[in-house]
């Protein structure tokens, strides 16, 4: 099974600052028919997750353009250009590449 | 707009088994497969499996073969997701969720199934 390990999973912030995490995969997220199928979700207090990124740097729609996504391979970065009291949460890197899908430990973003 | 509404809470005994619902709607219903995801307490994110829910293609990880069955009703729209044989190990919040484009693309709210004793 691909292990998805992320860093920081504990991660302080202040307000109108940037933030970033890492996730890397145990192996490469390239799928045969060329695409990265690379997720990042959050997960407010008391919420379900929600897909933020897709295919590493695509962003959902309705997603502030403050998040980013970027990285190939193994190596994947989230960013946030600058946090807002809303972001506070749990943000799960997940891999769509290989069976079995597999996510990552989850880093939790606190103001 | 896609919206995924599963079942409400669960209270199960040790060795007992729990079948939730997930309700599709605003998309075709048998033009994505669906996940079953679950998160124990506190804890990160497991993949249960997939179904498509027009056919009869399922696929679990070898952990849950055996103990999960994902079903679909095309009349419906709705998949459902069995667990057997309940452990308080099971105790978690189950979540369906859409393989839409580039995967996990719609969550439903979550279903709090609860093994205790």
């Amino acid at each position: 099974d691909v292990v998805m390990t992320q860093s920081p999973l504990s991660l302080p912030v202040t307000l109108g600052q940037p933030a970033s995490i890492s996730c890397r995969s145990s192996q490469s997220l390239v799928h045969s028919d060329g695409n990265t199928y690379l997720i990042w979700s959050q997960q407010r207090p008391g919420q379900s997750p929600r897909r933020l990124i897709y295919k590493v740097s695509d962003r959902d729609s309705g997603v502030p353009d403050r998040f980013s996504g970027s990285g190939s391979g193994t190596d994947f970065t989230l960013k946030i250009s600058r946090v807002e009291a809303e972001d506070v949460g749990v943000y799960y890197c997940m891999q769509a590449t290989h069976w079995p899908r597999t996510f990552g430990r989850g880093t939790r973003l606190e103001i | 707009q896609v919206q995924l509404v599963q079942s409400g809470a669960e209270v199960k005994k040790p060795g007992a088994s729990v079948k939730v619902s997930c309700k599709a709607s605003g998309y075709i219903f048998t033009q994505w497969f669906m996940h079953w995801v679950r998160q124990a307490p506190g804890q990160g994110l497991e993949w249960m499996g997939i179904i498509d829910p027009g056919g009869s293609f399922t696929s679990y990880p070898q952990k849950f073969q055996g103990r999960v069955t994902m079903t679909g009703d095309t009349s419906t729209g709705t998949v459902y997701m069995e667990v057997r044989s309940l452990r308080s190990e099971d105790t978690a919040v189950y979540y369906c969720v859409r393989a839409g484009p580039a995967d996990f693309d719609f969550w439903g709210q979550g279903t709090l199934v609860t093994v205790s004793s």
